[in-house]
């Protein structure tokens, strides 16, 4: 079966400018996560949904940051403005369960994106 | 809340010898515990899961880890590794919150 897909791959930017990223998940699957990683930490989430609601936002600077999954398959993460230290890998993640058991996350290669 | 400590963030490793990448986490509840594997330019791949049960998991790749309820461990271990098996390693724990913390990553490099 095909993984889950992400675009773009890499992206630069200059700072206050906006961007998105694009992700479409296993098929089937109902839950999607997105991830920030910056360069020497560990993935840290910013937003759940399962299926086109949103589970946990708490980590998602809201006032740059939204994202959406319409018809609860693709998402969308958009930054505006963008700031330096946003420069990161955004990594999306989908499972088959909303997380009840312990299932396993599917990740995708990841959109790098560069601030300047 | 929980937390995932990663007590070496480089193992440099010669091919064919042993390796142990560390692994303590904290939770006030029960908890699942993984491994993931991130090679260069690519998303995470699962290694292994600690669910509930045997207390020693293997994974893909001939690497195994091990959960040690009472000192909070889940260090990962391979006898033998491969210069593929270069790459970070990131250790993440899942609690009643249903969501995946991680840790800071190991990179460990199998040298010739």
């Amino acid at each position: 079966e095909a993984g889950v897909a992400q675009s773009p791959r890499y992206k630069i930017i200059e700072k206050r400018q906006s961007v998105a990223f694009w992700c479409n998940p296993i098929s089937g699957h109902a839950t999607l996560y997105w991830y920030q990683q910056i360069l020497g930490q560990g993935p840290k989430l910013l937003i759940q949904f399962q299926n086109n609601g949103v589970v946990d936002d708490s980590q998602l600077p809201k006032d740059r940051f939204s994202a959406e999954r319409l018809k609860g398959v693709d998402s969308t993460l958009k930054i505006q403005p963008a700031k330096l230290e946003d420069s990161a890998v955004y990594l999306c993640a989908s499972s088959s369960s909303r997380g009840g058991g312990p299932n396993e996350q599917f990740f995708g290669p990841g959109t790098r994106l560069t601030v300047l | 809340a929980q937390s995932v400590t990663q007590l070496d963030s480089q193992v440099p490793v010669f091919e064919e010898a042993p390796v142990e990448l560390r692994c303590n986490y904290s939770s006030s509840v029960s908890v699942y515990l993984f491994w993931y594997v991130q090679y260069p330019n690519q998303g995470l791949q699962l290694l292994l899961k600690y669910l509930s049960g045997s207390t020693l998991v293997k994974g893909i790749n001939g690497f195994e880890a091990e959960f040690n309820k009472s000192q909070t461990s889940f260090h990962l271990r391979k006898p033998s590794v491969h210069i593929s098996d270069t790459a970070e390693y990131f250790c993440a724990v899942r609690g009643s919150a249903r969501q995946l913390t991680f840790g800071s990553g190991t990179q460990l490099t199998v040298l010739p």
